[in-house]
């Protein structure tokens, strides 16, 4: 899997726009950018994916960048249950070798 | 989305006896399984890999022998913590992908005490 960095930790304002980047410099041509999320005390939740373009689902959006060095996670209107550990990952195959879990973002929704 | 179902929650128990975890994928069929252990204010670590009827893979400095993992079908998955010891205690997450998917689902969590 890629190395990825993400800042330890982030405050974001409920109702406002949680936006968390990754660097993924070193990413490979097949590799996927992946964002999971874990609330204390459970397992990760999948929340988006994507290769080259933009994504968006119900939860949230993913931007990457041209280079694909880089992406950013946007929640677009927070809410306290949006507080937990937020994870990027590069890997390919969709999971299958399993994914290295670095140490994320750490997202405080403040009321 | 895909659901992957993790028992039991939580479990105590006393030090020298073994633990069993089961790992169900709900709605798909699961043809690798990955095993995850987290201690608290860490991150996620993979033990190991299983594949339905092969034997699992498991990570550097993870003894095979005390963690036992069973991959019978392509639903289930268990782990037993054999001969379980206080620095056992952890957070154990089992997740699942299947042939089209493209993404990684996670159980629950379990959570051991070993006292």
């Amino acid at each position: 899997d890629a190395k990825t960095t993400q800042p330890p930790s982030m405050d974001c304002a409920e109702g406002r726009a949680a936006n968390l980047p990754c660097n993924h410099s070193t990413i490979s041509g097949n590799e996927y950018v992946y964002w999971y999320r874990q609330i204390h005390s459970q397992g990760p939740q999948y929340i988006i994916h994507g290769l080259k373009n933009n994504e968006t689902n119900e939860m949230a959006s993913l931007i990457i960048t041209e280079d694909r060095k880089s992406s950013t996670l946007i929640l677009p209107h927070a809410t306290l249950r949006d507080t937990a550990v937020y994870y990027c990952i590069g890997a390919s195959g969709g999971g299958a070798d399993g994914l290295t879990f670095g140490k994320g973002t750490h997202l405080i929704i403040q009321p | 989305g895909a659901v992957v179902s993790q028992h039991p929650s939580r479990v105590i128990c006393k030090s020298g006896t073994s633990v069993k975890i089961e790992c169900r994928s709900l709605d798909f069929q699961a043809t690798t399984m990955f095993w995850y252990r987290q201690f608290p204010k860490k991150s996620l670590m993979l033990m190991a890999t299983s594949n339905e009827g092969s034997k699992a893979t498991y990570e550097q400095g993870v003894e095979k022998d005390k963690f036992l993992i069973n991959h019978a079908s392509l639903t289930l998955s268990t782990l037993t913590v054999t001969s379980a010891h206080p620095e056992d205690s952890s957070f154990y997450i089992c997740s699942a992908t299947g042939v089209v998917n493209e993404k990684l689902f996670f159980g629950s969590g379990t959570q051991l005490s070993v006292l």
